[in-house]
């Protein structure tokens, strides 16, 4: 089956503590993004990428990276300068080429620093 | 910077009730909109999408939206909804880069 898989599903994290959220998928897709959740906020954009080895901030990238060394993945790495960590986050991946494409939605991790 | 607002934070409908959840999008730049469905403990997934053409767009699950451009808006509908509608939608616009800009979503309570 083709799709987008994220691992964990639920991580805790403590204080001061990085984390690596994985992400992977099989459809063949240029482009990858991360998005973050909270309630009542809708997704916000971490980051993205359209090509392997490049990769762009979002709207709310300080306190996170990124590397895109190969097209299926794009591990979101959340470092000890996140503030405020604990969300649901969610990878996204879509086509390039040929005009505008949807995107699709990975599971989701549940971040929870304690 | 582009936005998308979602007014409605929490909508409770009955059974077979008509729905309308708004929509309203900044002004400039092409206009690429998109209706995500969040139903509790699944994916996101899409439920229409506009680029161009006719501004009725009919989506899955009987849901359809309009596209009103003077109004900046892209207001989603379903003339019943079922119990199994129960979720979270997001409004979304496709940014320069192929990034998507969501509304804050609507939480969708159908009783039965």
């Amino acid at each position: 089956d083709g799709g987008i898989t994220q691992s964990p599903k639920y991580l805790f994290r403590k204080e001061g503590q990085n984390v690596t959220l994985s992400c992977e998928q099989n459809l063949n897709h240029d482009a990858m993004y991360w998005y973050r959740q909270d309630p009542g906020q809708g997704l916000r954009l971490i980051y993205y990428s359209q090509i392997v080895n490049d990769f762009q901030k979002g709207d709310i990238a300080e306190g996170y990276s990124v590397s895109r060394e190969k097209k299926e993945s794009f591990p979101l790495t959340v470092t000890s300068a996140q503030k405020n960590p604990t969300a649901f986050y969610l990878c996204a991946s879509s086509l390039v080429a040929g005009g505008v494409h949807e995107q699709f939605f990975g599971p989701g991790t549940r971040l929870t620093v304690l | 910077a582009q936005s998308v607002s979602q007014h409605n934070h929490h909508v409770i409908l009955s059974e077979a009730a008509s729905l309308e959840l708004g929509c309203n999008y900044s002004y400039g730049g092409t206009v690429n909109l998109f209706w995500y469905v969040q139903y509790p403990g699944q994916h996101l997934q899409l439920l229409l999408k506009y680029f161009s053409g006719d501004p009725l767009v009919k989506g899955i699950k009987g849901f359809e939206a309009e596209f009103i451009k003077s109004k900046f808006s892209f207001n989603l509908r379903k003339p019943s909804v079922q119990w199994s509608d129960t979720a979270e939608y997001f409004c979304a616009r496709k940014g320069s880069a192929r990034q998507l800009t969501f509304g804050s979503g609507t939480q969708l309570t159908v009783l039965p």
